[in-house]
């Protein structure tokens, strides 16, 4: 079946502009994650759904960060006046249970962000 | 929140067995052990995960003593495609918050 795609593979912007990353998580995952990756680094928690609701934002850097998940699939990740040093790249993955490490978690290729 | 440590990077050569130990010193009763998998390029893909003594699946075995402290990830007869980053994570539970990556270990498999 299809796996966790993540859209655009790569997005380049300009510092101080707004970007929108999406993830389409496996169908029927009731838990869905963002991640972000800078080089050389594992990923870095930053938000997990457990259907429509954040469960867990504790890992989003400052406000500037954002996602919904409004129907309980697909999750857009929001990032308000970019900076340079949130240059990375963006997992995102889905689990079919609950959460937690208990549960595997199936990645998207990620979104490789280049703010300039 | 239980940490990991790992080393860097290790090399080997095809054919052989590579393990890669782990150490979770302050594991919690609840907490298990999962190990994953990165390519360039890719996002992270599961590889095994036990709660104590041994595991084994087609990929891979999973070695945790009694005290849980540390675990080794045996990977058997080696090929070049098993150059990658190998993840040791440690959490349980219903938060995701606990699950830590770190930096992992780069193995590299020479010809």
């Amino acid at each position: 079946g299809a796996g966790v795609s993540q859209t655009p593979s790569n997005k380049v912007t300009e510092k101080g502009k707004y970007v929108e990353l999406r993830c389409d998580p496996i169908s029927g995952h009731t838990a869905l994650y963002w991640y972000r990756q800078s080089l050389g680094q594992g990923p870095e928690f930053l938000i997990y759904f457990q259907g429509t609701g954040a469960a867990d934002d504790s890992g989003l850097p400052n406000d500037r960060f954002f996602a919904v998940r409004p129907e309980g699939s697909v999750s857009t990740l929001k990032i308000q006046r970019t900076e340079r040093g949130d240059s990375a790249v963006y997992l995102c993955a889905s689990s079919p249970i609950s959460g937690g490490t208990l549960d595997t978690q199936y990645f998207g290729p990620g979104t490789r962000l280049t703010v300039l | 929140l239980a940490k990991t440590t790992q080393p860097i990077s290790m090399d080997s050569y095809e054919g052989q067995e590579v393990n890669i130990t782990c150490s979770h010193n302050n594991i919690a009763t609840n907490d298990y052990i999962t190990w994953y998998q990165q390519f360039p390029s890719q996002g992270p893909r599961f590889i095994i995960q036990g709660y104590k003594t041994k595991v084994t699946n087609e990929v891979a075995s999973l070695f945790i003593p009694a005290d849980r402290k540390s675990s080794t990830l045996s990977l058997p007869r080696v090929s070049l495609s098993d150059t990658a980053v190998y993840y040791c994570l440690v959490g349980g539970g219903s938060s995701a918050s606990k699950i830590i990556f770190g930096s992992g270990t780069r193995l590299s498999i020479r010809p």
